[in-house]
């Protein structure tokens, strides 16, 4: 699975869009883009997941560039219980390999 | 709500004895299940993958006679920490893989924290 590059840590106020970037340069054209959030002492709690189009759903907008070597999380009004650290994974989606290899992720605070 | 479950969340146990955590999936089938070991400030590592009716498949460096996996039906993995130590204290994860239309998302259970005294 590509690799992907993420700041380590970001802030924004409560009520603003908080936009988290990642890159993932070596992705290639079967591999999915997807989000993950995992508050602390808690599991990771899926976010979306997106091959080439842009999606949406009621926790988040996923922006993928044209050429699929970035993508953008937005939380469009962050709250405080939006702090957490966020993981940005590209996989194969495909069969039955389901393994998650999780890097270090954003750790998003949320200020009041 | 939440559509994988582990027990117990929390257990606290003494050095040498045994401990088994408990992964279901809650409302869909799951023949792969996988467990994390995430230590403080850190990552989620990957340990291995639980196969229903198959042996586990363990990641490079986990020692399979130290965390036991069982996989005895669809919606139930179990991972044994046995003769735990200190060094094995740890936020334990599983999750289970839940197909939707064409592609699959991976639920995450709530995680278990076990220390070890």
């Amino acid at each position: 699975d590509a690799k992907t590059t993420q700041p380590t840590s970001m802030d924004c106020a409560e009520g603003r869009a908080a936009n988290l970037p990642c890159n993932h340069s070596t992705i290639s054209g079967n591999e999915y883009v997807y989000w993950y959030r995992q508050i602390h002492s808690q599991g990771p709690q899926y976010i979306i997941h997106g091959l080439k189009n842009n999606e949406t759903n009621e926790m988040a907008s996923l922006i993928i560039t044209e050429d699929r070597k970035s993508s953008t999380l937005i939380l469009p009004h962050a709250t405080l219980r939006d702090t957490a650290v966020y993981y940005c994974i590209v996989k194969n989606s495909g069969g039955s390999n389901y393994k998650l290899t999780f890097g270090k992720g954003t750790l998003l605070t949320v200020n009041p | 709500g939440a559509v994988v479950s582990q027990h117990p969340s929390w257990v606290i146990c003494k050095s040498g004895t045994s401990v088994k955590i408990e992964c279901r999936s809650l409302d869909f089938q799951a023949t792969t299940m996988f467990w994390y070991r995430q230590f403080p400030k850190q990552s989620l590592m990957l340990m291995a993958t639980s196969n229903e009716g198959s042996k586990a498949t363990y990641e490079q460096g986990v020692e399979k006679d130290k965390f036991l996996i069982n996989h005895a039906s669809l919606t139930l993995s179990t991972l044994t920490v046995t003769s735990a130590h200190p060094e094995d204290s740890s936020f334990y994860i599983c999750s289970a893989p839940r197909w939707t239309e064409n592609t699959g998302e991976l639920f995450f259970g709530e995680g278990s924290r076990l220390t070890v005294l």
